[in-house]
């Protein structure tokens, strides 16, 4: 049981360039998460998806896309990256129960992205 | 809409002494939890404690203890005993528990704790 795993760790992409990130869940949750992390600040959502093929915007959207074609994945896309975005992303799971303690979020380990 | 506050930039503790995280919230929502999380130097987010608003009794977990004040929107966490290891960023973070949150989190700030040996 790997939790939530995060591919690549770290990318140093040029402006312009696109790139996907992957996040990845065995728990089987319904819901999960990307958020970004700037230095001074907590994280902040970007989008997220409440189950297989839907996603929706979170707080900061902008410049992002997101997909979850499977249920255990959930992809984040830059089409074209600039160097506001860089950051460290965090995905992460849950599963809302509104009955108890089971809706707690498990985070992935992070990518940080750099932008030159 | 949701805020979370941590005024605390920094805070020092001596190793085995207690230490209090605060975090004050707002929202006119009725139903609602607070967490709070770890994040060490290597930079994983680490759940620690949850306490839902309508929760009797604040939460405790090990060493961890959150000092929930309803009234006061507040939300501070209590780490008894500090060790070393507990040297890390510690955030607050809310979710509305109404049916359209979908578990969407809310963080503050953060605090950077530092125990002293």
């Amino acid at each position: 049981n790997a939790g939530v795993t995060q591919t690549p760790k770290f990318r140093v992409l040029k402006t312009g360039q696109s790139m996907t990130l992957l996040c990845a869940q065995d728990m089987n949750h319904e819901y999960m998460y990307w958020y970004r992390q700037d230095p001074g600040m907590g994280l902040r959502l970007i989008h997220y998806s409440v189950g297989e093929g839907t996603t929706a915007k979170g707080e900061v959207p902008d410049g992002y896309n997101v997909s979850r074609l499977k249920k255990q994945n959930f992809l984040l896309g830059l089409e074209s990256a600039a160097p506001s975005q860089t950051s460290v992303y965090f995905c992460a799971s849950s599963w809302d129960s509104l009955t108890g303690r089971t809706d707690t979020q498990y985070f992935g380990p992070g990518t940080r992205l750099t932008v030159l | 809409a949701q805020k979370i506050t941590q005024t605390q930039p920094g805070m020092f503790v001596q190793e085995k002494e207690a230490v209090t995280l605060d975090c004050t919230y707002d929202t006119s929502d009725p139903s609602y939890g607070l967490f709070w999380y770890k994040q060490p130097s290597s930079g994983e987010m680490i759940f620690l404690i949850y306490q839902g608003s309508y929760d009797q009794q604040n939460a405790t977990e090990g060493r961890y203890s959150l000092n929930f004040q309803k009234a006061r929107k507040s939300a501070n966490l209590v780490i008894s005993a500090s060790q070393l290891g507990d040297s890390a960023m510690y955030f607050c973070a809310m979710r509305y528990r109404g049916g359209t949150s979908y578990g969407k989190l809310t963080f503050g700030q953060g605090t950077i704790l530092t125990v002293h040996p």
